[in-house]
């Protein structure tokens, strides 16, 4: 499983718009990239899920560049519920019994 | 709705002692796993199952065991619970790929 390494953390206002980085040189053909989000004393929750270029829900957009090396993750407009830690991954999409290992996550904070 | 429940939520028990910790999706999910996390940290994976009677080890396993007799229930035990094993544990079911749903968490004591 490829090895994602994303910043330790990050502070916004509300209002703003955030945009997290992720790096995952060694990811593979059949990967996917994945974002999970986390709040204090919940499990992680699916966010958003891309391939390649840009993939947007009610949520966030995932820009994935043509390498696909990194990925950008872009939260628009934020509030104080934003505030929680975001993890980026890759596996494999395709896989029927995929597995995935969290890292330690970007833990956000958003002041108001 | 569908759903994953976790039991007991909170559970103190003393060095030595065996703990079973519950998880029960209603997915009919073919894959279920077991992560703990600790303070301020990331999760790690225990043991995962692919199926019915299918169980694999993750990268922290030592300690503990897990059996898959249906679909529905992947029961985590602590064979001898250590101090070092007090953290969350979060139990998730996945139908394929990455998007896996996750339980509420058992916060775990060993004094």
């Amino acid at each position: 499983l490829a090895k994602t390494t994303q910043p330790i953390s990050m502070d916004s206002y509300e209002g703003q718009e955030v945009n997290i980085t992720c790096s995952h040189n060694n990811i593979a053909t059949n990967d996917y990239i994945t974002w999970y989000q986390q709040f204090p004393s919940q499990g992680p929750r699916f966010i958003i899920q891309g391939y390649k270029t840009k993939v947007t829900n009610e949520v966030a957009s995932l820009f994935i560049p043509a390498d696909r090396k990194s990925s950008t993750l872009s939260l628009p407009r934020v509030s104080l519920s934003d505030t929680a830690v975001y993890y980026c991954l890759v596996g494999d999409g395709y896989s029927s019994a995929s597995k995935i290992i969290f890292g330690s996550g970007t833990r956000l904070s958003i002041r108001p | 709705d569908a759903e994953i429940t976790q039991s007991p939520r909170h559970k103190i028990t003393e060095t030595g002692r065996q703990v079973t910790l519950a998880c029960h999706q209603t997915w009919n999910h073919n894959n279920m796993f077991w992560y703990r996390q600790d303070l301020g940290h990331g999760l790690r994976l225990i043991h995962y199952s692919y199926g019915v009677q299918d169980t694999n080890k993750g990268e922290v396993s030592d300690g503990y065991s897990v059996s898959r007799s249906n679909t529905e229930d992947l029961p985590l035990t602590l064979e001898s619970a250590a101090s070092s094993q007090t953290s969350v544990y979060f139990c998730a079911s996945s139908g394929g790929g990455n998007e896996q749903f996750f339980g509420p968490g058992t916060r775990l004591t060993v004094l």
